[in-house]
């Protein structure tokens, strides 16, 4: 296992386009999470699962943003009618029951609306 | 609302010389804090916790709950150190929730 992997690694598309990222977490972890950064911040919260459950949205997740996880395993976040204000990177952690609370981090995607 | 204040957005330093990068947080519960290092290329992952109170890298971070503070030290920096280093804190202990970070601080360890 090579840790949590993200698909694709970078994004560029136009305003008003949709987009749709992917999350492999670590294996035998069973929670997940997605974050967004900008520049000059530092990650922010936007939604976690616990296997296929979505327990925790933030209000950053406008009605624009989906997020799920269908078996438990990959996720996917898809963005709707993407506007420039979307462009940032898109992180992927995940975390065990028994690892406590470190998350994982993938190495994000990075989306850039023209 | 929780809160994660990274002061300093860039750290300039010798090498050998000492570090201290500060955070201080908000937090009406009882936090739990980390420090996670993103080195240039790599991604983020977790430098230390506050509850294992050690020493990774040569780095500590004591927790001071009477001044909401998790400053990140270490005595004598090396040139790998540089590195974007960000503040987290757990708002719900015992459970699997956010982590709120800060800002971040860009260590840069020059000779």
């Amino acid at each position: 296992d090579t840790g949590v992997s993200q698909d694709p690694r970078h994004k560029i598309t136009k305003r008003g386009q949709n987009v749709t990222f992917r999350c492999d977490p670590i294996s035998e972890h069973n929670r997940l999470y997605w974050y967004r950064q900008t520049l000059g911040q530092g990650p922010e919260f936007l939604t976690y699962f616990q296997n296929e459950a979505q327990l925790e949205k933030s209000r950053l997740l406008s009605d624009r943003f989906s997020a799920e996880r269908p078996k438990g395993s990959f996720s996917t976040l898809e963005i709707q009618r993407t506007e420039q204000g979307d462009s940032a990177m898109y992180l992927c952690a995940s975390s065990s029951f028994a690892g406590g609370r470190e998350q994982f981090f993938g190495p994000g995607t990075r989306l850039t609306v023209l | 609302a929780q809160r994660v204040t990274q002061p300093e957005k860039l750290l300039s330093v010798f090498k050998g010389a000492p570090v201290e990068l500060k955070c201080n947080y908000s937090y009406s519960g009882s936090p739990e804090l980390f420090w996670y290092v993103q080195y240039s290329r790599q991604r983020l992952q977790l430098l230390l916790r506050h509850i294992s109170r050690e020493s990774i890298k040569g780095f500590t971070a004591d927790l001071n709950k009477g001044e909401t503070s998790f400053h990140l030290k270490k005595p004598f920096a090396q040139e790998e150190d540089s590195a974007m280093y960000y503040c987290a804190l757990h708002s719900h202990p015992g459970t699997a929730s956010k982590l709120t970070f800060g800002t971040g601080t860009r260590l840069q360890v020059t000779l």
